[in-house]
């Protein structure tokens, strides 16, 4: 049981826009930031978003974040074949003393 | 440009030791948090435990789930972080990356290494 949630399956059609939640408590996401991550299969993950809703260099805009209370969401546009990943996404938990990640969402491209 | 290499994984039985090693190249190292991150077969991903920089005395955090069982050590002259991994068991079985932190008070882990198995099996 992962300390976030995020739905274990989304799907889309290339060109559409998806989004992938990810909901947490007062501890994680309520007072610290979200980061989300890529991890194509058979690879490491890779930083995608940080800070809530910056990407790293080299990440195309069509990837945003955002936040709002405990819960956040992950946003891709113009969906491609090659999005076709598990996604995460992490926040520090104070209580825990930790960093913590959801359990992950399977992005499908149909 | 970054390059993180982790090596020492395998086959060990319940109870046993291993450990493992990461090689870091195109970093600085001692400014840098590093980090241990678990994935088992088929699920996600799980922080195992960190190393912070110089300036914070290389000191050590662990998730709930290690704590007291693994340890984390770094050679600063060979830009190496190690996971010493003590009683093992089955649930350890996983991935291991070692991970770079970034600067944004977080867990932004910029640069990942390739990973490796850890299979805790009799």
């Amino acid at each position: 049981q992962s300390v976030l949630t995020q739905p274990p399956s989304a799907s889309g059609t290339p060109g559409q826009r998806v989004t992938i939640s990810c909901s947490g408590s007062s501890s994680n996401i309520g007072r610290n930031y979200v980061y989300w991550y890529q991890q194509l299969p058979g690879t490491a993950p890779k930083l995608l978003i940080y800070r809530n809703n910056e990407r790293p260099s080299g990440v195309p805009d069509r990837f945003s974040g955002s936040k709002s209370g405990t819960s956040a969401s992950l946003a891709i546009s113009g969906l491609r074949s090659d999005d076709e990943a598990d996604y995460y996404c992490a926040a520090w938990d104070d209580s825990l003393s930790g960093p913590v990640f959801g359990g992950g969402t399977r992005l499908t491209v149909l | 440009e970054v390059q993180l290499v982790e090596s020492g994984g395998g086959l060990v039985q319940p109870g046993g030791s291993l450990r493992l090693s990461c090689a870091a190249s195109g970093v600085s190292f001692s400014d840098d948090y590093m980090n241990w991150v678990r994935q088992a077969p088929g699920k996600g991903l799980e922080w195992v435990g960190r190393t912070k920089d110089k300036a914070n005395s290389y000191s050590t955090e662990f998730a709930a789930s290690v704590q007291g069982r693994f340890t984390i050590s770094r050679d600063e002259s060979k830009k190496s972080v190690y996971l010493q991994m003590n009683s093992l068991k089955t649930e350890d079985t996983a991935v291991y990356f070692c991970a770079r932190e970034g600067y944004s008070s977080g867990p932004d882990f910029e640069n990942w290494g390739q990973g490796t198995l850890v299979t805790v099996s009799s």
